[in-house]
């Protein structure tokens, strides 16, 4: 159980565009997803917080503009990367929490993203 | 300081042997504490989840929480070449808070 799903796995774009990855729960209800981002030989980085059907909660220096976040479903959220520059080149990771009971957060298998 | 600290190894341990990880904190009121394994290029998964001090025990896996000491620890038993991840210690204050990580430790088991 506890499964997360995370699509793409890999995303390769040019700069300027925009990119979409979706984070969903597949076998559970998540009233809590979140999303990290994780350079390389370092620890997870919290992005933001996304709460079901309520604006997500960013991270100082986070810019929001930059990494729309949405949850419209208690089994979807998505990150959308605007305008993508070279620097945004990074492994994107969302996790979600169980709405029931506390649990710990269950992480997607990650996107890679490249811009070039 | 940061709020949980973990040596980032390499651990190189031989086929067989004890892996033994640890991580120390400061913020006494972490109360939910997990360990999770991560392959390169893939998310973390999650092997270990505790909330009390004391040890819980999975298969090869081992976990201790000593809170008097902000300390705690995983014991990989019998370790194989496929156990070579990473190894991140979490925890948590509450419920609904953010989780802490440490900077993880890559752990070779060689064969």
């Amino acid at each position: 159980g506890a499964v997360v799903s995370q699509h793409p796995s890999r995303v390769i774009c040019k700069s300027g565009t925009s990119v979409k990855i979706e984070c969903r729960s597949l076998d559970f209800q998540a009233t809590t997803m979140f999303w990290y981002r994780q350079f390389p030989k370092q620890s997870l980085m919290l992005m933001a917080t996304s709460n079901e059907g309520s604006k997500a909660t960013y991270e100082q220096g986070v810019e929001k503009d930059k990494f729309l976040i949405n949850h419209a479903s208690l089994t979807l959220s998505t990150l959308t990367v605007t305008s993508a520059h070279p620097e945004d080149s990074s492994f994107y990771i969302c996790s979600a929490r169980d709405r029931d009971t506390y649990q710990p957060q269950h992480f997607g298998d990650g996107t890679r993203l490249s811009i070039l | 300081q940061k709020e949980v600290e973990q040596d980032p190894g390499p651990l190189s341990v031989p086929e067989g042997a004890i892996v033994s990880l640890n991580c120390t904190y400061s913020n006494s009121a972490f109360q939910y504490f997990m360990w999770y394994r991560q392959y390169s290029r893939k998310g973390p998964e999650l092997l270990m989840y505790t909330y009390s001090s004391g040890n819980k025990e999975d298969g090869r896996f081992t976990a201790q929480v000593d809170k008097s000491s902000k300390y705690i620890s995983l014991f990989i038993r019998d370790s194989q070449p496929s156990d070579s991840a990473t190894y991140l210690c979490a925890m948590i204050e509450d419920s609904w808070g953010k989780l802490q990580f440490g900077a993880g430790t890559q752990v070779v088991v060689t064969p």
